[in-house]
């Protein structure tokens, strides 16, 4: 059973590239949540939406709660952007993760 | 700082000899939870804690054990581990269950 689909699971861009990344998912949800995993292992929280859009410098979330889908966007990419992107869900007490978008940007 | 910490980052041991996970957060945050990150898997919830003495299973309990006697610590407890526990185990906290977690660095675990 996967409760989180993303796509694509592999991603390379050049320096520059506007970048999308999908998540779509099947439970109901109290929010959904945007999280980027560095090489080193560390995970940081990037984004939490449980409606519409939020943008944070180049990152910009959007979530469409009918069709059960949200986006990521990196506009302008940049090397440092390298990392693994993780779309989960919390659904009340619980979380269900996608597997993950590795995304490389070539400068 | 605001932070999670997790040790030991890395273990290797054997089978059955019970080992704990120690983790701790100092921001009075009340929703603790344990995940393990496995290859084409992703996270999966492995316990979670809405706080102190409040417990309940995630998705992939099996073989597990939490507590939550303090606010800020939320150890995991293997009794009596076997390969298939080897994972790279997180702790995250956050204010409420429905709040951006915190996370920490990782425990890399392999079990021979």
């Amino acid at each position: 059973k996967n409760e989180v689909e993303q796509s694509p699971q592999n991603l390379t861009a050049q320096e520059g590239e506007f970048i999308t990344i999908n998540c779509s998912y099947s439970v109901g949800i109290s929010a959904l949540h945007w999280l980027q995993q560095h090489p080193g292992g560390g995970i940081v929280s990037l984004f939490m939406l449980s409606s519409g859009k939020k943008k944070h410098g180049r990152l910009i979330a959007t979530i469409n709660i009918q069709e059960k889908h949200s986006s990521l966007h990196i506009t302008a990419s940049h090397p440092r952007d390298s990392a693994v992107y993780i779309c989960a869900v919390g659904t009340g007490n619980q979380f269900y993760f996608g597997t993950g978008t590795s995304l490389t940007v070539i400068p | 700082e605001a932070q999670v910490t997790q040790n030991p980052r890395y273990l290797i041991t054997v089978t059955g000899k019970k080992l704990t996970v120690t983790c701790s957060q100092n921001m009075n945050h009340e929703y603790m939870s344990w995940y393990r990150q496995d290859p084409g898997l992703g996270l999966r919830q492995i316990y979670y804690s809405m706080n102190v003495e409040v417990t309940d299973k995630g998705d992939v309990p099996e073989g597990y054990k939490v507590s939550r006697k303090e606010k800020r610590n939320f150890p995991l407890i293997l009794e009596s581990p076997s390969p298939n526990q080897t994972s790279l185990y997180f702790c995250a906290s956050s204010d409420r269950e429905d709040q951006p977690q915190h996370f920490g660095d990782g425990t890399r675990l392999s079990i021979l």
